[in-house]
């Protein structure tokens, strides 16, 4: 069974600062793709940045990127810049071949932006 | 372009009392469909997903079912709601050929209060 660890309960930062989020993941599979959503209080689901498991090259979207290490069975968030918008809880993802009808999610971090 | 609706929005029910919520996606053939509860702050429980008409997988056997009578239409059910029950369900959907790359899309979500 795929099993998704996120540590970080709550996290809160000042605006403009840079903060990690971590998640860690079991599965046994090769190839594979992980997702970072984003759930601002609107409840509305968003994805954040998405990377493939194959590619060494960590992914970027503007000020978000991902740390990905594959032997380990990490994959990190990190903010850059933090906005005020950026408040939200965050989901980690990750979706393998035999799992790949089920969506499974991590158990979240609220993270908090302070003015 | 692809769209997803969930409804209600806001849900106060009585125990004991039947449940119908119904989530419906336009834009798209053949997606896998998912129902997910969370809890207040928490994460996000997958409870069912369908990958075609008629077939649904469960998750965690509890008090609902759910069904798709229709290729886009995914119907989430109680005979007889518990005060456990109460939660936010969010539906999604996903591209049944690109399952492991393709990000999911979701519904508003529905509040549901046993009361």
């Amino acid at each position: 069974a795929q099993t998704v660890t996120q540590s970080q309960p709550e996290m809160s930062v000042q605006e403009a600062e840079t903060v990690t989020l971590s998640c860690t993941y079991d599965t046994s599979e090769n190839n594979y793709y992980l997702f970072w959503y984003k759930q601002p209080p609107s409840r509305q689901m968003i994805l954040v940045i998405r990377q493939e498991a194959y590619k060494q090259q960590n992914a970027t979207e503007n000020r978000f990127s991902v740390n990905f290490q594959k032997a380990a069975k990490s994959f990190s968030l990190k903010i850059s810049d933090s906005q005020l918008g950026d408040t939200a809880m965050y989901f980690c993802a990750p979706q393998s071949i035999q799992g790949a009808q089920k969506l499974v999610f991590g158990q979240g971090t609220r993270l908090t932006i302070n003015p | 372009s692809q769209t997803i609706h969930q409804w209600p929005a806001t849900l106060v029910q009585p125990v004991g009392s039947p449940l119908s919520l119904e989530c419906t996606v336009e834009g798209t053939s053949n997606p896998n469909l998912y129902w997910y509860r969370q809890a207040a702050g928490r994460g996000l429980q997958l409870l069912f997903y369908s990958v075609g008409i008629g077939q649904i997988s469960s998750e965690v056997p509890q008090n609902l079912s759910a069904s798709r009578p229709q290729d886009r239409q995914f119907i989430l059910s109680s005979k007889k709601l518990l005060l456990s029950d109460s939660g936010f369900y969010l539906c999604a959907w996903r591209e049944r050929g690109r399952i492991m790359n393709t990000e999911a899309f979701f519904g508003q979500g529905t509040r549901l209060t046993v009361v």
